[in-house]
């Protein structure tokens, strides 16, 4: 499967604890957005990263929420000390990005749940 | 501030006839937007875009058009068919801001009748 990979599919944490969410672009793509999509709504941008860079940073909240995309691995999304508001789907794309205007292409996402 | 809107949550279509899905925005720095099809459980799935030096685009059964002086895209359908039943996302983006972070849409849910 050559798509964005996205993993765990589903999961479960107690308020108070840590969440990871993990990410791999699809081959060839070096640009990596974050997007989170609460109940019916739509999907509202997080965080865009590049090997080792944070781009853009304007969607996250201001505090418990990282990103990085390190040069070997996935992009992880970090949420420390979750509270019940933090119950969404996440969703990573990936874009080659070689021109401005290209489609980024979604994963399946992660849907956390807390407890 | 909703930048992309979607004013119809649901619609509903036959078969056959064509499926008329609207988005509106009001950020006149955006300069490419996109459809994105999705179904419960998985991602959105990347269905046709078009740059605002267009008016028109087509790709098969699908095909957008953009009015920038009313800020107004339309993606049409047509034939429609029952398995194009699923949730549609308007996008946007605005290339000076050189991040190509996308704005959505709330989605409007199409339902296709066999």
């Amino acid at each position: 499967n050559a798509g964005v990979m996205q993993n765990p599919r589903h999961l479960v944490r107690r308020r108070g604890q840590e969440a990871r969410l993990r990410c791999s672009p699809m081959k060839g793509h070096s640009h990596v957005y974050w997007y989170r999509q609460l109940p019916e709504e739509g999907l509202k941008f997080m965080v865009y990263l590049q090997k080792e860079n944070i781009i853009d940073e304007s969607g996250m909240p201001k505090e418990r929420f990282s990103a990085e995309f390190p040069k070997e691995g996935p992009s992880i999304l970090r949420i420390q000390q979750v509270v019940r508001g933090d119950s969404a789907a996440y969703f990573c794309a990936s874009s080659p990005r070689k021109s401005l205007n290209q489609p980024q292409h979604f994963g399946d996402g992660t849907r956390l749940s807390i407890l | 501030d909703q930048q992309v809107k979607q004013n119809s949550p649901s619609l509903s279509v036959q078969e056959g006839r064509i499926s008329i899905l609207n988005c509106d925005y009001t950020n006149s720095m955006f300069d490419y937007f996109l459809w994105y099809k999705k179904y419960p459980a998985e991602g959105p799935t990347f269905l046709i875009s078009i740059s605002s030096i267009k008016d028109k685009n087509e790709d098969g059964r699908f095909t957008v058009f953009l009015n920038k002086s009313a800020k107004h895209l339309s993606l049409h359908i047509v034939p429609s068919q029952p398995g194009d039943s699923a949730v549609y996302f308007c996008a946007a983006s605005a290339g000076s801001s050189n991040t190509g972070k996308l704005i959505f849409g709330q989605g409007t849910t199409l339902q296709v009748k066999p």
